[in-house]
Protein backbone atom coordinates (compact mmCIF):
# COMPACT_ATOMS: atom_id res chain seq x y z
CA UNK A 1 0.00 0.00 0.00
CA UNK A 2 0.75 3.73 -0.58
CA UNK A 3 -0.05 6.82 1.10
CA UNK A 4 1.03 10.58 1.12
CA UNK A 5 0.44 13.18 4.00
CA UNK A 6 0.17 16.78 3.50
CA UNK A 7 0.22 18.46 7.54
CA UNK A 8 -0.98 21.83 6.60
CA UNK A 9 -4.18 22.62 4.74
CA UNK A 10 -2.90 25.64 4.53
CA UNK A 11 0.29 27.19 4.40
CA UNK A 12 0.41 31.66 4.07
CA UNK A 13 3.56 33.69 3.51
CA UNK A 14 4.11 36.76 2.55
CA UNK A 15 5.79 37.60 -0.90
CA UNK A 16 9.52 37.79 -1.48
CA UNK A 17 9.70 35.26 1.92
CA UNK A 18 10.91 31.74 1.14
CA UNK A 19 7.68 29.09 1.39
CA UNK A 20 7.86 25.45 2.06
CA UNK A 21 5.16 22.86 1.76
CA UNK A 22 5.27 19.37 3.37
CA UNK A 23 4.49 16.02 2.28
CA UNK A 24 5.91 12.93 4.01
CA UNK A 25 5.18 9.32 2.01
CA UNK A 26 4.67 5.44 2.46
CA UNK A 27 5.61 3.00 0.09
CA UNK A 28 7.13 -0.88 0.15
CA UNK A 29 9.19 -0.14 -2.56
CA UNK A 30 11.40 3.09 -4.03
CA UNK A 31 8.89 6.07 -4.17
CA UNK A 32 7.95 7.62 -7.39
CA UNK A 33 7.05 11.21 -5.66
CA UNK A 34 5.95 14.21 -7.56
CA UNK A 35 3.93 17.61 -6.97
CA UNK A 36 1.14 19.14 -8.90
CA UNK A 37 -0.46 22.37 -8.82
CA UNK A 38 -4.11 23.30 -9.07
CA UNK A 39 -5.16 26.83 -10.19
CA UNK A 40 -9.00 27.06 -9.54
CA UNK A 41 -11.11 26.14 -12.21
CA UNK A 42 -8.15 24.06 -13.73
CA UNK A 43 -6.78 20.19 -13.71
CA UNK A 44 -3.71 19.50 -12.72
CA UNK A 45 -0.61 20.93 -13.76
CA UNK A 46 2.91 18.89 -13.06
CA UNK A 47 5.41 21.00 -11.26
CA UNK A 48 8.57 18.47 -11.00
CA UNK A 49 8.93 14.90 -9.88
CA UNK A 50 11.51 12.55 -8.46
CA UNK A 51 12.31 9.45 -9.47
CA UNK A 52 16.58 8.59 -8.41
CA UNK A 53 19.66 10.55 -8.12
CA UNK A 54 20.08 14.17 -6.80
CA UNK A 55 18.18 14.48 -3.71
CA UNK A 56 17.43 18.34 -4.07
CA UNK A 57 15.06 18.34 -7.38
CA UNK A 58 14.19 21.51 -9.68
CA UNK A 59 10.96 22.47 -10.99
CA UNK A 60 8.89 24.68 -13.01
CA UNK A 61 8.11 28.34 -11.82
CA UNK A 62 11.23 28.23 -9.59
CA UNK A 63 10.18 25.54 -7.75
CA UNK A 64 12.11 23.03 -5.75
CA UNK A 65 11.50 19.77 -3.55
CA UNK A 66 14.07 18.11 -1.17
CA UNK A 67 13.62 14.29 -0.89
CA UNK A 68 14.29 12.85 2.77
CA UNK A 69 14.83 8.73 2.46
CA UNK A 70 15.33 9.01 6.25
CA UNK A 71 12.31 10.59 6.90
CA UNK A 72 9.66 9.87 4.15
CA UNK A 73 9.51 13.56 3.12
CA UNK A 74 9.52 15.54 -0.12
CA UNK A 75 8.19 19.14 0.63
CA UNK A 76 8.05 21.65 -1.77
CA UNK A 77 10.24 24.45 -1.46
CA UNK A 78 10.66 28.50 -3.43
CA UNK A 79 13.16 30.74 -2.11
CA UNK A 80 11.19 33.86 -3.11
CA UNK A 81 7.24 33.61 -3.59
CA UNK A 82 5.15 35.09 -5.50
CA UNK A 83 1.38 36.27 -5.38
CA UNK A 84 0.63 34.31 -8.81
CA UNK A 85 2.08 31.01 -6.68
CA UNK A 86 -1.04 31.21 -4.66
CA UNK A 87 -2.72 28.07 -5.61
CA UNK A 88 -3.98 24.14 -4.35
CA UNK A 89 -0.82 22.31 -4.60
CA UNK A 90 -0.79 18.30 -4.25
CA UNK A 91 2.26 15.84 -3.22
CA UNK A 92 2.07 12.41 -5.10
CA UNK A 93 3.69 9.36 -4.87
CA UNK A 94 3.92 5.88 -6.59
CA UNK A 95 5.67 2.59 -5.72
CA UNK A 96 7.98 2.06 -8.17
CA UNK A 97 8.23 -1.76 -8.14
CA UNK A 98 5.58 -4.05 -9.05
CA UNK A 99 2.78 -3.63 -11.67
CA UNK A 100 1.27 -0.58 -10.19
CA UNK A 101 -0.58 0.48 -13.13
CA UNK A 102 1.36 3.98 -12.64
CA UNK A 103 -1.56 4.35 -10.07
CA UNK A 104 -0.69 7.75 -8.23
CA UNK A 105 -1.66 8.25 -4.44
CA UNK A 106 -2.58 11.92 -3.86
CA UNK A 107 -2.00 13.92 -0.48
CA UNK A 108 -5.32 15.38 0.45
CA UNK A 109 -3.95 19.30 -0.80
CA UNK A 110 -2.21 22.68 0.50
CA UNK A 111 -3.68 25.63 -0.46
CA UNK A 112 -1.47 28.23 -0.58
CA UNK A 113 -1.64 31.86 -0.35
CA UNK A 114 0.88 34.61 -0.91
CA UNK A 115 0.36 38.01 0.43
CA UNK A 116 1.48 41.01 -1.05
CA UNK B 1 -1.75 18.83 -29.35
CA UNK B 2 -5.24 18.88 -27.48
CA UNK B 3 -3.83 16.92 -24.34
CA UNK B 4 -7.23 15.27 -21.98
CA UNK B 5 -10.40 16.60 -22.89
CA UNK B 6 -13.40 16.15 -20.98
CA UNK B 7 -17.30 16.84 -21.41
CA UNK B 8 -19.12 18.34 -20.35
CA UNK B 9 -17.15 20.90 -17.88
CA UNK B 10 -20.47 21.31 -15.99
CA UNK B 11 -23.67 19.27 -15.37
CA UNK B 12 -26.49 19.24 -13.16
CA UNK B 13 -27.93 15.63 -12.58
CA UNK B 14 -31.18 14.79 -10.76
CA UNK B 15 -31.05 11.45 -8.31
CA UNK B 16 -31.72 8.57 -10.27
CA UNK B 17 -30.77 9.59 -13.33
CA UNK B 18 -27.74 8.71 -15.56
CA UNK B 19 -25.13 10.20 -17.37
CA UNK B 20 -21.78 9.55 -19.16
CA UNK B 21 -18.73 11.65 -18.72
CA UNK B 22 -16.67 11.47 -21.93
CA UNK B 23 -12.66 11.77 -21.68
CA UNK B 24 -10.33 11.69 -24.69
CA UNK B 25 -6.61 11.90 -25.18
CA UNK B 26 -4.79 12.66 -28.88
CA UNK B 27 -1.37 11.40 -27.13
CA UNK B 28 -1.59 7.81 -27.79
CA UNK B 29 -1.29 7.52 -24.08
CA UNK B 30 -1.97 3.86 -22.99
CA UNK B 31 -2.76 4.00 -19.46
CA UNK B 32 -6.03 6.14 -18.90
CA UNK B 33 -7.46 7.33 -15.38
CA UNK B 34 -10.01 8.78 -13.49
CA UNK B 35 -10.36 10.59 -10.40
CA UNK B 36 -12.48 12.44 -7.77
CA UNK B 37 -11.74 15.64 -5.95
CA UNK B 38 -14.35 16.18 -3.02
CA UNK B 39 -13.77 19.46 -1.31
CA UNK B 40 -10.61 19.45 1.27
CA UNK B 41 -10.12 16.07 0.11
CA UNK B 42 -6.85 14.98 -2.47
CA UNK B 43 -7.91 12.75 -5.77
CA UNK B 44 -9.19 9.57 -5.32
CA UNK B 45 -9.26 6.52 -8.12
CA UNK B 46 -12.55 5.44 -9.41
CA UNK B 47 -11.25 3.41 -12.66
CA UNK B 48 -8.24 3.06 -14.54
CA UNK B 49 -7.34 1.36 -17.86
CA UNK B 50 -3.78 0.31 -19.17
CA UNK B 51 -4.87 -0.28 -22.88
CA UNK B 52 -8.03 -0.94 -25.45
CA UNK B 53 -10.15 -3.89 -23.92
CA UNK B 54 -8.78 -3.70 -20.27
CA UNK B 55 -9.97 -1.97 -17.56
CA UNK B 56 -9.83 -2.40 -13.36
CA UNK B 57 -11.02 -1.07 -10.12
CA UNK B 58 -9.59 1.67 -8.18
CA UNK B 59 -10.37 3.05 -4.62
CA UNK B 60 -14.02 4.15 -5.28
CA UNK B 61 -15.50 2.15 -8.08
CA UNK B 62 -18.90 1.84 -6.63
CA UNK B 63 -22.04 3.60 -8.68
CA UNK B 64 -19.42 3.96 -11.46
CA UNK B 65 -18.77 2.18 -14.97
CA UNK B 66 -16.44 2.62 -17.59
CA UNK B 67 -15.26 1.10 -20.68
CA UNK B 68 -12.12 1.53 -22.98
CA UNK B 69 -12.68 0.32 -26.58
CA UNK B 70 -10.18 2.30 -28.00
CA UNK B 71 -6.73 3.84 -27.08
CA UNK B 72 -8.02 7.59 -26.99
CA UNK B 73 -11.59 7.22 -25.73
CA UNK B 74 -12.34 6.71 -21.83
CA UNK B 75 -15.34 7.24 -20.87
CA UNK B 76 -17.21 7.17 -16.95
CA UNK B 77 -21.12 6.39 -16.68
CA UNK B 78 -22.64 7.14 -13.87
CA UNK B 79 -25.75 4.68 -13.66
CA UNK B 80 -28.56 6.34 -10.62
CA UNK B 81 -26.78 9.31 -9.87
CA UNK B 82 -26.94 9.66 -6.07
CA UNK B 83 -26.06 13.08 -4.24
CA UNK B 84 -22.91 11.52 -3.19
CA UNK B 85 -21.15 11.37 -6.60
CA UNK B 86 -21.12 15.46 -6.76
CA UNK B 87 -17.61 16.09 -7.25
CA UNK B 88 -15.28 17.35 -9.91
CA UNK B 89 -14.03 14.41 -11.98
CA UNK B 90 -10.47 13.92 -13.53
CA UNK B 91 -9.64 12.22 -16.48
CA UNK B 92 -5.81 11.39 -16.59
CA UNK B 93 -3.34 9.60 -18.35
CA UNK B 94 0.29 8.70 -18.87
CA UNK B 95 2.49 6.84 -21.43
CA UNK B 96 3.05 3.84 -19.06
CA UNK B 97 6.23 3.23 -19.00
CA UNK B 98 9.10 4.68 -16.84
CA UNK B 99 7.97 6.96 -13.94
CA UNK B 100 6.40 9.44 -16.25
CA UNK B 101 3.58 12.11 -14.99
CA UNK B 102 0.61 11.99 -15.59
CA UNK B 103 -1.37 14.75 -17.94
CA UNK B 104 -5.01 15.95 -16.70
CA UNK B 105 -7.94 17.43 -18.19
CA UNK B 106 -9.85 20.44 -17.01
CA UNK B 107 -12.37 18.94 -15.22
CA UNK B 108 -16.11 18.10 -14.77
CA UNK B 109 -18.37 19.19 -12.14
CA UNK B 110 -21.39 17.29 -11.42
CA UNK B 111 -23.47 18.23 -9.08
CA UNK B 112 -27.14 15.54 -8.32
CA UNK B 113 -29.73 17.24 -6.48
Amino acid sequence: AQSVAQPEDQVNVAEGNPLTVKCTYSVSGNPYLFWYVQYPNRGLQFLLKYITGDNLVKGSYGFEAEFNKSQTSFHLKKPSALVSDSALYFCAVRDGWGTNAGKSTFGDGTTLTVKP
Amino acid sequence: NAGVTQTPKFRILKIGQSMTLQCTQDMNHNYMYWYRQDPGMGLKLIYYSVGAGITDKGEVPNGYNVSRSTTEDFPLRLELAAPSQTSVYFCASITGSGANVLTFGAGSRLTVL
